[in-house]
């Protein structure tokens, strides 16, 4: 089955860093999602991505969809304390997600 | 415009009762998915379910799990003779259609088997 890995699985940065987490998956995607969840809280929705080299942005925060279809990328510039979370990227098969194993991201102001 | 709702939000089960969590999709969506999150790790698929249909089951375990999203009422998942290894986040979303969109989570619901 399809298999969606993601690194780093920690990343502690000081506000004002960047940050950047890596996702890969086993298989072509059709399409990419990728999730924020705040500690103690649920997953929420950031963006999805479908097209062979597709980019993003959503203010800070740029998301890039490999050539290939198989590996993709969230990037934070100028981190602030309000980004702290895990960050998950979810593969979409007829309607299931297969999630990465998030990257959780701590900011120290 | 309510989101999806789950209760409870925290549940405390002794070995080898059962537990019952219930999804109220968000108004207007008719597709339920239920995954479950150990600490620190991400979420598994468990379940997917239509109206009165499951349409994928793939990731629940064979034994004692079971989903159901009946016609009238909320989605349930049902977890018969609970064991320690059951504690998890269980979280339920919804979406609108099946073609691979935005899929919106309730609050989960914290199960605890003691």
């Amino acid at each position: 089955g399809q298999q969606v890995m993601q690194i780093p699985q920690y990343q502690h940065v000081q506000e004002g860093e960047d940050f950047t987490t890596y996702c890969n998956s086993s298989t072509t995607l059709s399409n990419i999602q990728w999730y924020k969840q705040r500690p103690g809280g649920h997953p929420v929705f950031l963006i999805q991505l479908v097209k062979s080299g597709e980019v993003k942005k959503q203010k800070r925060l740029t998301f890039q969809f490999g050539e290939a279809k198989k590996n993709s990328s969230l990037h934070i510039t100028a981190t602030q304390t309000t980004d702290v979370g895990t960050y998950f990227c979810a593969g979409s098969s007829y309607g299931k997600l297969t999630f990465g194993q998030g990257t959780i991201l701590t900011v120290h102001p | 415009n309510a989101g999806v709702m789950q209760n409870p939000r925290h549940l405390v089960r002794r070995r080898g009762q059962e537990a019952r969590l219930r999804c109220s999709p968000m108004k207007g969506h008719s597709h339920v998915y239920w995954y479950r999150q150990l600490p620190e790790e991400g979420l598994k698929f468990m379940v997917y379910l239509q109206k009165e249909n499951i349409i994928d089951e793939s990731g629940m375990p064979k034994e004692r799990f079971s989903a159901e999203f009946p016609k009238e009422g909320p989605s349930i998942l049902r977890i018969q003779q609970v064991v320690r290894g059951d504690s998890a986040a269980y979280f339920c979303a919804s979406s609108p259609s099946r073609q691979g969109g935005e899929q919106y989570f309730g609050p989960g619901t914290r199960l605890t088997v003691t």
